[in-house]
């Protein structure tokens, strides 16, 4: 059984705070791990998808790392803005495609003005 | 480029009943995956298909079902539908190179 935590649950900051999220995952075959953003009322969009250990990659002030052999991912947003509140998914895939892609609970973001 | 389209969006079925939920992916995306979302749950993994074939299932019972057409897109059953299925099926189409995932917006399915 495949399962993906992530932390915190939820998390309040102000606009302008600097924040990370983590995703830990089985780290035997490993395959890819994907980061989705959630906003409300809209439906799940990707940030990144990763394969490689050590592999970062940044979409704005958006950021992700990645530890296959620990199996653990961080996602960083630098100087949180109101639009950055949403929830943040982690989603891992093992084996060798990405036929099953299974979700974490997700990080629930609320940037307040 | 359309994105991936979901029908219906909104439907309200009784117990007993079944229902068919259809998912058409964005053009050329030969991957459909299915998830199901209820209150205080995460995405679940229900299934995926790709060139219609069922590559992978998750741990739903043999009432949900699924299946994918020869231009790709798919379809979702359900039978004898339990309250417990209310929930948001979500589709998603993906290019198979990249495994990135494109949602639809999702049928809501209420059991009364």
């Amino acid at each position: 059984i495949l399962n993906v935590e992530q932390s915190p649950q939820s998390l309040h900051v102000q606009e302008g705070d600097s924040t990370n999220f983590t995703c830990s995952f089985p780290s035997s075959n490993f395959y890819a791990l994907h980061w989705y953003r959630w906003e409300t009322a809209k439906s799940p969009e990707a940030l990144f998808v990763m394969t490689l250990n050590g592999d970062e990659k940044k979409k704005g002030r958006i950021s992700a790392t990645l530890n296959t052999k620990e199996g653990y991912s961080y996602l960083y947003i630098k100087g949180s803005q109101p639009e950055d509140s949403a929830t943040y998914l982690c989603a891992f895939s093992q084996g060798t495609s990405y036929d099953k892609v299974i979700f974490g609970p997700g990080t629930s973001l609320s940037v307040i003005p | 480029k359309a994105g991936v389209t979901q029908t219906p969006r909104y439907l309200i079925k009784t117990r007993g009943q079944q229902v068919t939920l259809s998912c058409s992916p964005i053009s050329g995306h030969r991957s459909v995956s299915w998830y199901q979302q209820t209150p205080g749950q995460g995405l679940q993994f229900l299934f995926e298909y790709f060139s219609e074939t069922q590559r992978n299932k998750g741990n739903f019972p043999g009432r949900f079902s699924g299946r994918q057409f020869s231009n790709s897109r798919s379809e979702m059953n359900v039978s004898t539908l339990e309250l417990g299925d209310s929930a948001l099926y979500l589709c998603a189409s993906s290019p198979a190179s990249t495994g990135e995932l494109f949602f639809g917006e999702g049928s809501r399915l209420t059991v009364l």
